[in-house]
């Protein structure tokens, strides 16, 4: 079993929707959370951080389920300029990173 | 955006030739780190350090070696590159291991035939 798993999807979404992510992990005593904003051919770059308290930037909100040990990002009212691939990112002193969820939003 | 390059930006090599990445930062962040990154394997990590001449192994170690000889360069080794080395080499940097996010260089895309 992966450490960080995924829905790699693609979703295919048009503009103005709502989508949702989930992210698992399997190291209970993991510390920190995070989400990557990847697009094609670049770099990783991050995208927020995730709080136990949940945390809202802009259009974009993460939670944070220790319990169940899943975060989720939520993305309101898409643009076209959100697609990209998002990677959920785990760290327990090495960063664990999924294999990413596809997002294409479409006019 | 964070100061970070690398180089070279793309690579074609021969297999069992010796081939060196270099990463440079320009933000005196203590651990630098590299990954590669395969389709459906999300970023695995090769490497890292936590100061000059301190480095450690990550998940995917074997073929390659690192040095760190000053604060802003980091270098990935390949000693006699294979064809499973083809693939995408990140450098990332951070303050501190845990707590705080990484920060991500453009990448070196590594091809070898």
């Amino acid at each position: 079993r992966k450490e960080v798993e995924q829905d790699p999807g693609p979703f295919n979404v048009p503009e103005g929707a709502t989508v949702a992510f989930n992210c698992t992990y399997s190291n209970s005593a993991s510390q920190s959370f995070f989400w990557y904003r990847q697009d094609c051919r670049k770099e990783p770059k991050l995208l927020m951080s995730v709080y136990s308290s949940g945390n809202e930037d802009g259009r974009f909100t993460a939670q944070l389920n220790r319990a169940s040990q899943y975060i989720s990002l939520l993305i309101r009212d898409s643009k076209l300029s959100d697609s990209a691939t998002y990677l959920c990112v785990v760290n327990n002193n090495d960063m664990r990173f999924g294999a990413g969820t596809r997002l294409t939003v479409k006019p | 955006d964070a100061g970070i390059t690398q180089s070279p930006r793309h690579k074609v090599t021969e297999t069992g030739t010796p081939v060196t990445l270099r990463c440079h930062q320009t933000e005196n962040h203590r651990y630098m780190y590299w990954y590669r990154q395969d389709p459906g394997h999300g970023l695995r990590l090769i490497h890292y350090s936590y100061g000059v001449k301190d480095t450690d192994k990550g998940e995917v170690s074997d073929g390659y070696s690192v040095s760190r000889s000053k604060t802003e360069d980091f270098l990935l080794t390949l000693e006699s590159a294979t064809s499973s080395q083809t693939s995408v080499y990140f450098c990332a940097i951070s303050e501190d291991r845990v707590a705080y996010e990484q920060y991500f260089g453009p990448g070196t895309r590594l091809t070898v035939t």
